[in-house]
């Protein structure tokens, strides 16, 4: 079982539809929860971390479930230019905390 | 955006030839990771340090070896490069490692090519 797991999609959707991805991860020990985007042949850049109590930036909120070990995204509105993949990315846990474990990233493909 | 060079951008090599990635940066960050990045694994771990000729191995560390003899430099080199080395290189820094402070901020990225 892969320690961060993601719907490989791709989403395609039309502009202005709401698209939600979701991610579960293994450890149930994981203290640290991040949604990165990254762009064709680009470096991922981080879109936002995930909190507890969930948390909005605009058109984007992110949502933990750590009973169930999941992490959801919720894009509204979505602009042709949310058309990226999306990374679900979790810290390790114990003395290995530093680490970051990447999902493999699900696709979006947004169509005018 | 955070302050991460990485060069060269692009290097095409011959097999067994060794090879050395620079990432470079300007943040004062203590904490720099070299991942790989190949279709179907997603970001995989190479090595990482922690501050000044402090470095460890990461999950795909065979192969490779990395150097840190200043905070803004980061090295990581291929020994001998082989086929399975052909793959998109990141560096990444971190101001801490941890809690939400650990967020990894990445630089452009290598493409290497072993032929």
């Amino acid at each position: 079982r892969k320690e961060v797991e993601q719907d490989p999609g791709p989403f395609n959707v039309p502009e202005g539809a709401t698209v939600a991805f979701n991610c579960t991860y293994s450890n149930s020990a994981s203290q640290s929860f991040f949604w990165y985007r990254q762009d064709c042949r680009k470096e991922p850049k981080l879109l936002m971390s995930v909190y507890s109590s969930g948390n909005e930036d605009g058109r984007f909120t992110a949502q933990l479930n750590r009973a169930s070990q999941y992490i959801s995204l919720l894009i509204r509105d979505s602009k042709l230019s949310d058309s990226a993949t999306y990374l679900c990315v979790v810290n390790d846990a114990g003395d290995s905390s530093y680490k970051l474990i990447f999902g493999s990233g699900t696709r979006l493909l947004v169509r005018p | 955006d955070a302050g991460i060079t990485q060069s060269p951008r692009h290097k095409v090599t011959e097999t067994g030839t060794p090879v050395t990635l620079r990432c470079h940066q300007t943040e004062n960050h203590r904490y720099m990771y070299w991942y790989r990045q190949d279709p179907g694994h997603g970001l995989r771990l190479i090595h990482y340090s922690y501050g000044v000729k402090d470095t460890d191995k990461g999950e795909v560390s065979d192969g490779y070896s990395v150097s840190r003899s200043k905070t803004e430099d980061f090295l990581l080199t291929l020994e001998s490069a082989t086929s399975s080395q052909t793959s998109v290189y990141f560096c990444a820094i971190s101001e801490s490692s941890w809690g939400a402070a650990n967020e990894q901020y990445f630089g452009p990225g290598t493409r290497l090519t072993v032929t």
